[in-house]
């Protein structure tokens, strides 16, 4: 069954730092999405992205996020100077057309420290 | 703006036994999209049931049913026979049908299971 892959599963890294998570989405999906999970809290909206740009952005999403499509199959969200807030679970998912259900990856858990 | 609701932080139910959990939400919207993923101890989320606002029957999935109140807002999700794979954090999300197609979540339910 196809899935949505997301790399690495868990990432550590010094505040401050830049760090990119990846994901490979279903092949034949159009529509691309970024969540986050603060530990213990709600699953947050923070992006989505179709036909190679960006299509809704929450209030979270601000200048030192970026997300980009770089080779038609991989879908990745960099954030520039990652503060200890940004710690969390980030959730890449995608979705065929329209009306179609998401499909979720299994997370990346940040740590910044 | 939506906003999802789940009032019931944790939940518990014995093997076999059936649970229901619930959702309120809040929109002036008529097109829109329900859903109850499942997020195990894994903390992947797995769709568990999705209910189109314009569709009056509820829809079922196996041991997975929901009660749609579109009067009310209300979207509930029973699980019939609980099983000990059952046992996980339950979101229940909204989605706008002509607005965006971003998913809105409530908090989330833990569900323990007993055997």
């Amino acid at each position: 069954e196809p899935e949505v892959t997301q790399t690495p599963s868990h990432q550590v890294t010094q505040m401050g730092q830049e760090v990119i998570l990846r994901c490979v989405p279903i092949s034949n999906h159009l529509y691309f999405y970024w969540y986050r999970q603060i530990l213990g809290q709600k699953v947050e909206f923070l992006v989505s992205f179709y036909n190679n740009e960006i299509s809704e952005k929450s209030e979270i999403f601000d200048d030192q996020f970026s997300v980009e499509r770089p080779d038609g199959s991989n879908f990745t969200l960099k954030i520039r100077s990652t503060k200890l807030e940004d710690s969390a679970m980030y959730f890449c998912a995608s979705r065929e057309t329209e009306n179609t259900e998401a499909f979720f990856g299994q997370g990346t858990r940040l740590t910044v420290v | 703006a939506q906003t999802v609701t789940q009032s019931q932080p944790e939940m518990s139910v014995q093997e076999a036994e059936t649970v229901t959990l619930s959702c309120t939400y809040d929109t002036s919207e008529s097109d829109y999209y329900l859903f109850w993923y499942k997020q195990p101890p894994s903390r992947q989320m797995i769709l568990v049931i999705r209910q189109e606002a314009y569709k009056q029957q509820n829809a079922t999935e196996n041991r997975f049913s929901v009660n749609f109140q579109k009067a009310a807002k209300s979207f509930s999700l029973k699980i019939s026979d609980s099983q000990l794979g059952d046992a996980a954090m339950y979101f229940c999300a909204y989605r706008s049908g002509t607005s965006g197609s971003r998913l809105t979540f409530g908090e989330g339910t833990q569900l323990t299971v007993n055997p």
